[in-house]
């Protein structure tokens, strides 16, 4: 069963204090692992697809990174609009009947505040 | 251009009743995929339609069901509902075609009160 875990849960930070959020998974045949962001009340808004161990990814203050266990998303002097949950998701193919189906695995998220 | 419309926004119901709600897609997007968002669960996976066709169903029992319309729009439709699937259920649309890897575009969600 692929399995995604997030940590921290929650983290607090003040404005231009760097820091780094955790995503752990187990899945067979990674197909893509995804970084999200979700305001309160909104639906999750896209922000990374990393294929492949060693990949990075960057834009803006936040940068992804990918190992064969972990994905690290690094947010550089984060200021209070960056606050937001910061959800992890993996991509594998789905156990559906179908050829190429897929299907998302969520990681729980972590909520980052951004203290000015 | 326009982004993933979810309808209605909110809704309360009581037990036992049923409830449709309705996701439509960016414009080209042809396929769709509907996520239940709890507080305790997170985001879990219902269903995957791609071209009006089921490919992929999550873990949830058969009173969750949904379909898709040759303009790709989509429905999912609870029934017998119970407390529990109090949630915010959201619409994702995508532009990968089957098998390649692709970005969610999610809609802002429905949320549902049982009580």
């Amino acid at each position: 069963e692929d399995q995604v875990t997030q940590s921290p849960e929650a983290l607090r930070l003040q404005e231009g204090e760097s820091s780094s959020l955790n995503c752990s998974y187990t899945v067979s045949g990674l197909r893509g692992l995804f970084w999200y962001r979700q305001d309160p009340g909104k639906g999750p808004e896209f922000l990374f697809t990393l294929y492949s161990a060693g990949e990075e990814k960057e834009k803006e203050r936040l940068k992804a990174t990918l190992t064969k266990k972990e994905s690290f998303l690094h947010i550089t002097a984060p200021k209070p609009e960056d606050s937001a949950t910061y959800l992890c998701a993996v991509q594998a193919p789905g156990e559906g009947s179908g050829a190429g189906s897929y299907q998302l695995t969520f990681g729980k998220g972590t909520k980052l505040s951004v203290i000015p | 251009k326009a982004g993933v419309t979810q309808t209605p926004r909110y809704l309360i119901k009581t037990r036992g009743q049923q409830v449709t709600l309705s996701c439509s897609p960016i414009s080209g997007h042809r396929s769709v995929s509907w996520y239940q968002q709890t507080p305790g669960q997170g985001l879990q996976f219902l269903f995957e339609y791609f071209s009006e066709t089921q490919r992929n169903k999550g873990n949830f029992p058969g009173r969750f069901s949904g379909r898709q319309f040759s303009n790709s729009r989509s429905e999912m439709n609870v029934s017998t509902l119970e407390l529990g699937d109090s949630a915010l259920y959201l619409c994702a649309s995508s532009l990968a075609p089957g098998g390649q890897p692709g970005e969610l575009f999610f809609g802002e969600g429905s949320r549902l009160t049982v009580l």
